[in-house]
């Protein structure tokens, strides 16, 4: 099955400065590679999502970057605001439902 | 109501006891999938339903039984469960080939006693 590492497990910020979280894979047949984001006591939803063909997608105050070589893909994540806190997910999808998600990453923003 | 529903939101059983959760989509996709989130393990897929066929089954203990009627409804049957598998369960669907991306129920909270 896919391995799938995400680091860091914990990560606390000072509103208004950048986070930077980062997804390893093994599936070199990957394709599909999403961002969840679950705040506390909430399902996760997805925020932000990049394809194979596409080497960076942004949306606001959020991006995502891929590097297929390097099989490794990460959500960035500028002036973060207090609501920012969560924790985020990747989910990269090797097609045919095998979806592999992350451990996570514990963001927290400081105000 | 809309997106993904499960019930009950909460369940307390016992050991001996046989329950079963219940999901249901209202977004016509067209697979399903059940997740176990622990503090061990954040989110751990359990089974996938596409076009109401298994297509996948991480290993799970036989004790948790999957059923998938159509292609809105999924079901986990419960039965001689153990204190470890007390944990959130969620109900996912997506609809394959148009963008893979999952959309959540808001989990079943079980504790095994």
């Amino acid at each position: 099955g896919e391995n799938v590492e995400q680091h860091p497990s914990t990560l606390s910020v000072q509103e208004g400065d950048s986070a930077v979280i980062k997804c390893t894979y093994s599936d070199s047949a990957s394709n599909y590679f999403p961002w969840y984001k679950q705040e506390l006591g909430k399902r996760p939803q997805l925020i932000i999502d990049i394809r194979s063909n596409v080497g960076e997608k942004k949306d606001q105050r959020i991006a995502v970057t891929l590097n297929k070589t390097a099989k490794h893909f990460s959500l960035h994540i500028t002036e973060t605001q207090p609501e920012d806190s969560a924790v985020y997910f990747c989910a990269p999808y090797g097609g045919y439902q095998k979806v592999t998600f992350g451990t996570g990453t514990k963001l927290q923003v400081i105000p | 109501e809309t997106g993904v529903t499960q019930t009950p939101r909460h369940l307390v059983m016992g050991m001996t006891n046989k329950k079963s959760l219940k999901c249901e989509q209202h977004l016509g996709h067209n697979a399903m999938y059940w997740y176990k989130q622990s503090a061990k393990k954040p989110l751990e897929l359990m089974f996938v339903y596409s076009l109401e066929e298994r297509v996948e089954n991480n290993s799970v203990p036989s004790r948790f039984s999957p059923e998938c009627p159509n292609s809105s409804h999924l079901f986990l049957h419960l039965h001689t469960l153990q204190p470890e598998d007390s944990a959130l369960y969620l109900c996912a669907s997506s609809q394959e080939r148009s963008g893979y991306e999952q959309y959540f129920g808001p989990g079943t909270r079980l504790t095994v006693t």
